[in-house]
């Protein structure tokens, strides 16, 4: 079956730093992935889809310029947090697939001190 | 706009009884529909998905859920819990075409002894 990782599982980092999660797609290629955020006792949120060779889109309330997506391969995009703060910790999943479903990585955990 | 809606946040069932989780969607045509299953901590667990043909499908776990469009639901059931099933449940759907995948708000299921 179609498997997506992440990487890191879970990361650490001081106020004002920058990390960067990424997300492949194993054995197929994405030309589109999605990011979405999970706060403590919520849901999913999508916060913008990856395009490969374009621009990302961002959904309404999502600060393009703090939450940086690069999809420059078929396999790979990433997510940049640049100046990370504590509000910005979260459960970050990205997904890829297919026409009618999509796979989605295993996560990453985001605490920012 | 596209929504998915599990009107119970909590529920509490017995080891051993029975359940349904809530699930209604609303986009207009057929939606490909999903339920997961997350742990504390962890990602998400595809427990089935229904895109067409038999409405009630069969999932892991010894889950299933049936589509009914009359009512545009998608309902979990499962004939006898485990206390092992204590989890969130998220229903989901996407509209195919390598499009976004919409959440529910989820359902935290608790299993007392």
């Amino acid at each position: 079956g179609a498997v997506v990782s992440q990487h890191p599982s879970r990361v650490i980092c001081k106020s004002g730093t920058s990390v960067k999660i990424e997300c492949r797609s194993l054995d197929f290629q994405a030309t589109t992935m999605f990011w979405y955020r999970q706060f403590p006792k919520q849901s999913l949120m999508l916060m913008a889809t990856s395009n490969e060779g374009s621009k990302a889109t961002y959904e309404q309330g999502v600060e393009k310029d703090k939450f940086l997506i690069n999809h420059a391969s078929l396999t790979l995009s990433t997510l940049t947090v640049t100046s990370a703060h504590p509000e910005d910790s979260s459960f970050y999943i990205c997904s890829a697939g297919g026409p009618n479903e999509q796979f989605f990585g295993p996560g990453t955990r985001l605490t920012v001190l | 706009a596209q929504s998915v809606t599990q009107p119970d946040i909590h529920i509490t069932v017995s080891e051993g009884a029975s359940l349904e989780l809530r699930c209604n969607y609303s986009y207009g045509a057929t939606p490909y529909l999903f339920w997961y299953v997350q742990s504390p901590g962890q990602g998400l667990q595809l427990l089935l998905k229904y895109f067409s043909g038999d409405t009630l499908v069969q999932g892991i776990k010894g889950f299933e859920a049936e589509f009914k469009r009359s009512q545009s639901s998608f309902n979990l059931r499962k004939p006898s819990v485990h206390w092992s099933d204590a989890a969130e449940y998220f229903c989901a759907d996407t509209p195919g075409g390598y499009q976004k995948v919409t959440f529910g708000t989820g359902t935290k299921l608790q299993v007392i002894p």
